[in-house]
């Protein structure tokens, strides 16, 4: 089993719609959880940590399910512009640490 | 605006070449660097922990002989690919947290193409 997991998609979406993805993680011991953007051919790029009590930028939602092992990311009224690939990203240990990846799940929003 | 900056962008070269990779982090010390590579649709792997003024802790299946990593000073960490051949030919990024856990920041990466 892979220590993060996500479904690679794509999603293909209105603008306007509404889509949640979800992540899945293995180590029941990791301690930090972030949503990372990641367009083509570029960098990721931090959208938001996921704290337990869950939380809210805009218009994304993220939530951490720490008993089922999941992480969610939530998008409402999604924009042309938030075509990209949303990456799981999960912290083992604490201090300077190593982070794991998920696959990414790629999103299209269609006009 | 980028707190690390990855240098070059773009590498075209031929085989037998070696390639050095520059990663800096521009206003605070990092201590810990990483250096992870991609491949087309697959995730980012990570391929080693840069300490500075220590060795490299290379992950299981990655040669340190081939990817040599220095990392010197608190804001600069390099990987050299030596002797690259097209098998190397990768997207490759490095990271570093502003801070103890703290979320990554990224370099822009660095696509290698070795012909």
């Amino acid at each position: 089993r892979k220590e993060v997991e996500q479904d690679p998609g794509p999603f293909n979406v209105p603008e306007g719609a509404t889509v949640a993805f979800n992540c899945t993680y293995s180590n029941s011991a990791s301690q930090s959880f972030f949503w990372y953007r990641q367009d083509c051919r570029k960098e990721p790029k931090l959208l938001m940590s996921v704290y337990s009590s869950g939380n809210e930028d805009g218009r994304f939602t993220a939530q951490l399910n720490r008993a089922s092992q999941y992480i969610s990311l939530l998008i409402r009224d999604s924009k042309l512009s938030d075509s990209a690939t949303y990456l799981c990203v999960v912290s083992f240990s604490g201090g300077y640490q190593k982070v794991t990846f998920g696959i990414g799940t790629k999103l299209q929003v269609i006009p | 605006g980028a707190v690390v900056s990855q240098h070059p962008s773009w590498v075209i070269c031929k085989s037998g070449t070696s390639v050095k990779i520059e990663c800096r982090s521009l206003d605070f010390q990092a201590t810990t660097m990483f250096w992870y590579r991609q491949f087309p649709k697959q995730s980012l792997m990570l391929m080693a922990t840069s300490n500075e003024g220590s060795k490299a802790t290379y992950e299981q299946g990655v040669e340190k002989d081939k990817f040599l990593i220095n990392h010197a000073s608190l804001t600069l960490s390099t990987l050299t690919v030596t002797s690259a051949h097209p098998e190397d030919s990768s997207f490759y990024i490095c990271s570093a947290p502003k801070g103890m856990n703290q979320p990554q920041h990224f370099g822009d990466g660095t696509r290698l193409s070795i012909l």
